[in-house]
């Protein structure tokens, strides 16, 4: 199947920092990718749906402004968490939708906020 | 918008046994209805999928089922085996349009 990679796989940062995690399709390219926030024994919530070459949409809830994505290429996304705070710590994971529909997942980001 | 409601939260099963994961959706539109299944600290992977022109799907020992009347799908798993122990997300989106999962069944098969 398509292949997603995220970077870094883990981050520790000092609160007041920002972290920049990385999606990226490596064999196809992917008009839209999405971004989550899973805690832990939780489900993948909904961050923001990603297309390329257009702004991001947030899920209601969900600070634009703390979490910037960019999306500037067909197979990379950017989510740029502003201003860590402990509370922003979190498994952070990327999908990207492959031209069938199906939807392939990054690795995940763990973020820790000292 | 889309609601997912999925049961049980965890599951205990012996190995060999059959276990089976019930989600309930509330928009008549979904149309697509993936699984999941995610290790610790691993990211999910799709295992069975089932569009809404079909009641049911079958892999190997993965099986899925959707009741469009009733809005619920549900996967089933035989001849159960340690490796598949690991968590499982039901999901449902209207093709092309963002998923929603359910909240996640903890499945444990002991041996």
């Amino acid at each position: 199947g398509a292949v997603v990679s995220q970077h870094p796989s883990r981050v520790i940062c000092k609160s007041g920092t920002s972290v920049k995690i990385e999606c990226r399709s490596l064999d196809f390219q992917a008009t839209t990718m999405f971004w989550y926030r899973q805690f832990p024994k939780k489900s993948l919530m909904l961050m923001a749906t990603s297309n390329e070459g257009s702004k991001a949409t947030y899920e209601q809830g969900v600070e634009k402004d703390k979490f910037l994505i960019n999306h500037a290429s067909l197979t990379l996304s950017t989510l740029t968490v502003t201003s860590a705070h402990p509370e922003d710590s979190s498994f952070y994971i990327c999908s990207a939708r492959e031209y069938t529909g199906e939807l392939f997942f990054g690795e995940g980001s763990r973020l820790t906020v000292l | 918008g889309e609601n997912v409601e999925q049961h049980p939260s965890t599951l205990s099963v012996q190995e060999g046994d059959s276990a089976v994961i019930k989600c309930t959706y509330s928009d008549s539109a979904s149309n697509y209805f993936p699984w999941y299944k995610q290790e610790l600290g691993k990211r999910p992977q799709l295992i069975i999928d089932i569009r809404s022109n079909v009641g049911e799907k079958k892999d190997q020992r993965i099986a899925v089922t959707l009741n469009k009347t009733a809005k619920h799908f549900s996967l089933h798993i035989t001849e159960t085996q340690p490796e598949d122990s690991a968590v499982y997300f039901c999901a449902a989106s209207i093709q092309g349009n963002k998923l929603v999962f359910g909240a996640g069944t903890i499945l444990r098969v002991k041996s």
